[in-house]
């Protein structure tokens, strides 16, 4: 199936600083969604997003989507340790979800 | 919230063995469940699409018969890996289509295939 284009592939950053990581595709979604997965576990969503240009905030946690529908970003602010995961981003269509290749995150104490 | 309950966690069996791992959404009725299979460090790859009570969609590159869907409630889908062999190891997740939240992912199920 389709995949994503999500980038960076990963991530080594000090603890405090802030994450910004982003998706694009070469098809229009109508809906963004943004996932983490901790090792050994299935994604758990962390922001919904569902129309052009919105702009939605979860805690420390902050994603938009894109204008042309084609793109979004999640960004991270003042990091944690148990920020550490990999963070998908997903596009919807229909019924059909198409995931993002991933983004590890690994935050130095 | 939406709950989703996949077992088992974890799962060793011999080669040639069929295993069964169960999606269940514990407190919604999901119309339509997903089945996705994960490679250590990579994304979630969709196998099957399956609609209760009719027959599961595969994605290209999925052998239907080799990967068993069955979803016979609005509460639980199967999938059942036949013949199983050491390529076959691999993380399956499933999620559900259903709830308060959309779509949502059981813990999934690391299969390991000796």
């Amino acid at each position: 199936g389709q995949q994503l284009n999500q980038s960076p592939q990963s991530m080594f950053i000090q603890e405090g600083e802030d994450v910004s990581m982003n998706c694009t595709s070469s098809s229009i979604f109508n809906t963004w969604l943004w996932y983490k997965q901790d090792p050994g576990e299935g994604p758990v969503l962390l922001i919904a997003l569902y129309k052009a240009g919105e702009l939605t905030s979860n805690g420390r946690l902050t994603a938009q989507f894109g204008i042309t529908r084609k793109d979004s970003f999640l960004n991270i602010s003042a990091s944690i340790p148990s920020d550490v995961g990999i963070y998908f981003c997903a596009g919807q269509l229909g019924n059909q979800f198409y995931f993002g290749t991933g983004t590890s995150l690994t935050v130095i104490p | 919230g939406a709950v989703v309950s996949q077992h088992p966690s974890r799962v060793i069996c011999k080669s040639g063995t069929s295993v069964k791992i169960e999606c269940r959404s514990l407190d919604f009725q999901a119309t339509t469940m997903f089945w996705y299979r994960q490679f250590p460090k990579q994304s979630l790859m969709l196998m099957a699409t399956s609609n209760e009570g009719s027959k599961a969609t595969y994605e290209q590159g999925v052998e239907k018969d080799k990967f068993l869907i069955n979803h016979a409630s609005l509460t639980l889908s199967t999938l059942t890996v036949t013949s199983a062999h050491p390529e076959d190891s691999s993380f399956y997740i499933c999620s559900a289509s259903g709830g308060l939240y959309g779509y949502t992912f059981g813990s999934g199920t690391r299969l390991t295939v000796v």
